[in-house]
């Protein structure tokens, strides 16, 4: 069963304006990674931030990780239109398995 | 970086017959491949895990005789769905895991998917 909730499921806002998602587990991971999916394709890995770290940053890419609240925000930054897309957060347990969130859809205007 | 390779990318079918998925890893060889199921518009469900020379171990609530896998190689594995029906169409996603990536954030790498439809 899926362990992460994300909010919010859907997400609209202009371009250059900076998007925040949020995403909750229930179990102790390992890692907790964050995924793009363009509409009916494969996943791309965005980022990936481990259970001892708590802010993460990779270009317009900014993760944190709360292990207490069990959540991890993403935000990406001056967003485009490109970033028009599904993203869903993933967290890792033992053997690699993924356990993933729920998603959001977020749509950048142009 | 390695690459994950999925065919078909997408398929028809009629009801009642069988249908093959292949996952194959291109430049690295991945003991471990799992395999996972996306409805519209919701969120990537794990099936199973693919294990090479090994039974796949299912999730819970995964018919294992519904969706059969073969990881007979370690560059390879198959997810059948046999006596396919409507309720089956989803999206199928194999990801595959490098055991030799010494970079910790892409150890995981996801093939683009195949879209299933029966009809």
């Amino acid at each position: 069963s899926q362990q992460g909730e994300e909010d919010p499921q859907a997400l609209s806002i202009q371009e250059g304006e900076n998007a925040t998602m949020n995403c909750s587990y229930k179990t102790s991971i390992n890692n907790l990674q964050w995924y793009r999916q363009n509409s009916g394709r494969g996943l791309v890995h965005l980022i990936l931030i481990r259970s001892n770290e708590r802010e993460k940053h990779s270009g317009r890419l900014r993760v944190t990780l709360d292990t207490s609240k069990k959540s991890s925000s993403l935000l990406i930054t001056a967003s485009r239109a490109a970033d028009t897309a599904s993203y869903f957060c993933a967290g890792e347990t033992s053997g690699s398995r993924l356990t993933f969130g729920e998603g959001t859809q977020l749509t950048v205007n142009p | 970086g390695a690459v994950v390779s999925q065919h078909p990318s997408w398929v028809i079918c009629k009801s009642g017959t069988s249908v093959k998925i292949e996952c194959r890893s291109l430049d690295f060889q991945a003991t471990t491949m799992f395999w996972y199921r996306q409805f519209p518009k919701q969120s990537l469900m794990l099936m199973a895990t693919s294990n090479e020379g090994s039974k796949a171990t299912y999730e819970q609530g995964v018919e294992k005789d519904k969706f059969l896998i073969n990881h007979a190689s370690l560059t390879l594995s198959t997810l059948t769905v046999t006596s396919a029906h409507p309720e089956d169409s989803s999206f199928y996603i194999c990801s595959a895991r490098d055991p030799t990536f010494r970079q910790e954030n892409e150890k995981l790498f996801f093939g683009s998917g195949t879209q299933l439809s029966v009809l």
